[in-house]
């Protein structure tokens, strides 16, 4: 059980286009979705923490208007990149959670993004 | 404010043979969970074990163990019988309260390479 689903797997865009990820808990209701971003041999860096039916919580430095997420479904969250540019380009990998406490995160497989 | 540490960059071990990587944390909330994680170099996020602050015994998985001591504040993952399989980075989570929530705050992680 406890399966999260995340697609694309990987995505070529061209600067300027916005492009959309989706994160999907398969068989399990998520109350809590969590956006990470992932450079070359580093760590995990939170981006933002969507709860079901509200407004995402974005970290400090991270542009809201830029990385729009939307959890609308307990099933469901999407993260839109929008206008890219090759500095978005990255490993982005999302989680859910059951709950809002300390249950542990289940991952999607992670979207590879590149900006041409 | 919550802080994970984990100060091995990389890490070698003998097919068979058991490895300890180490993670200490710091956080002032007595509720709150640690996990460990494997991530390969096809990049998806595997759970691996959990132990709660209150759990009185160290968490097992199969060849995985969580050596927690609480009041040193560290919680290191044992891999007993290594396996080559087993290469890949690992990361230790603490999901602990900010903000009212329970967030999840990863560390650095450490590059295990399994030699035959």
């Amino acid at each position: 059980g406890a399966v999260v689903s995340q697609h694309p797997s990987r995505v070529i865009c061209k600067s300027g286009t916005s492009v959309k990820i989706e994160c999907r808990s398969l068989d399990f209701q998520a109350t809590t979705m969590f956006w990470y971003r992932q450079f070359p041999k580093q760590s995990l860096m939170l981006m933002a923490t969507s709860n079901e039916g509200s407004k995402a919580t974005y970290e400090q430095g991270v542009e809201k208007d830029k990385f729009l997420i939307n959890h609308a479904s307990l099933t469901l969250s999407t993260l839109t990149v929008t206008s890219a540019h090759p500095e978005d380009s990255s490993f982005y990998i999302c989680s859910a959670r059951r709950d809002r406490g300390k249950s542990p995160l289940h991952f999607g497989n992670g979207t590879r993004l590149t900006v041409t | 404010a919550q802080k994970i540490t984990q100060t091995q960059p990389g890490m070698f071990v003998q097919e068979k043979e058991a490895v300890t990587l180490d993670c200490t944390y710091d956080t002032s909330d007595p509720s709150y969970g640690l996990f460990w994680y494997k991530q390969p170099s096809s990049g998806e996020m595997i759970f691996l074990i959990y132990q709660g602050s209150y759990d009185q015994q160290n968490a097992t998985e199969g060849r995985y163990s969580l050596n927690f001591q609480k009041a040193r504040k560290s919680a290191n993952l044992v891999i007993s019988a290594s396996q080559l399989g087993d290469s890949a980075m690992y990361f230790c989570a603490l999901n602990g309260v900010s903000g009212g929530s329970y967030i999840p705050t990863f560390g650095r992680g450490t590059s295990l390479i399994v030699h035959p």
